[in-house]
């Protein structure tokens, strides 16, 4: 069954903070993973697909990085802002399940 | 409309009443997802469904969880005899297709509590 661990659990840093958010899993027969954010009482909001082959995505102060044989994503934000505060997910598609598999995220808090 | 629509937003039910939960995914997506978010829990997949079937219900909580869509697009959630471990948000998303390059887009979900 797979299983995805996000590290760490919680982070709370000055504004302008280069950081990292980390995920593993532990199948790493995936099709896809994606990083998500989700803001208190809300949805969430797609950041970032990298599908298996890929070993990388970015969009703006957002780089994430797939090693999918170590069975490992990285989130890099940079410059961090207040705007960025939430609690980001990875997901994984594959691996033995019909739906994503769900980290249990990092929350974030970016201090003014 | 634009995004993945929800209803109700929330939802107040006594114990050992039905509810439903409906989602109308973005217009054109074939895939539809349902997720289950308790407090303090991460997301737990329950069903997907490829059009109008669904391939695998294994991820449902219990005989008393159904799911159906109809036409291809809006699906209800039907929760029998709710109990109060039902409590959580019932998030729903769809893509594209069901294929790896599609990013999934989830609702804003349906908050329930059992009381």
């Amino acid at each position: 069954k797979q299983e995805v661990t996000q590290i760490p659990a919680a982070l709370s840093v000055p504004e302008g903070e280069n950081l990292v958010l980390n995920c593993s899993f532990t199948d790493s027969a995936i099709y896809n993973l994606q990083w998500f954010r989700q803001d208190p009482g809300k949805g969430l909001t797609s950041l970032l697909l990298i599908q298996s082959s890929q070993r990388e995505q970015t969009s703006g102060r957002l780089n994430a990085s797939l090693d999918k044989s170590s069975g490992r994503s990285t989130l890099y934000i940079a410059a961090s802002q207040p705007g960025d505060s939430a609690t980001y997910l990875c997901a994984v598609l594959g691996g033995g399940a019909d739906g994503l598999t769900f980290g249990k995220g990092t929350h974030l808090i970016i201090q003014p | 409309g634009a995004g993945v629509s929800q209803s109700p937003s929330n939802k107040v039910t006594e114990k050992g009443k039905d509810v439903e939960l409906r989602c109308d995914p973005i217009s054109g997506h074939t895939a539809l997802y349902w997720y289950r978010q308790s407090l303090g829990q991460g997301l737990e997949f329950l069903i997907y469904f490829q059009g109008n079937s669904a391939p695998d219900k294994s991820g449902l909580p219990s005989d008393r969880f159904s799911a159906e869509r109809t036409g291809g697009s809006v699906s209800t959630l039907t929760i029998q005899r709710t109990q109060q471990e039902d409590s959580a948000v019932y998030l729903c998303a769809s893509s594209h297709t069901s294929g790896a390059g599609n990013t999934i887009y989830f609702g804003e979900g349906s908050w329930l509590t059992v009381v």
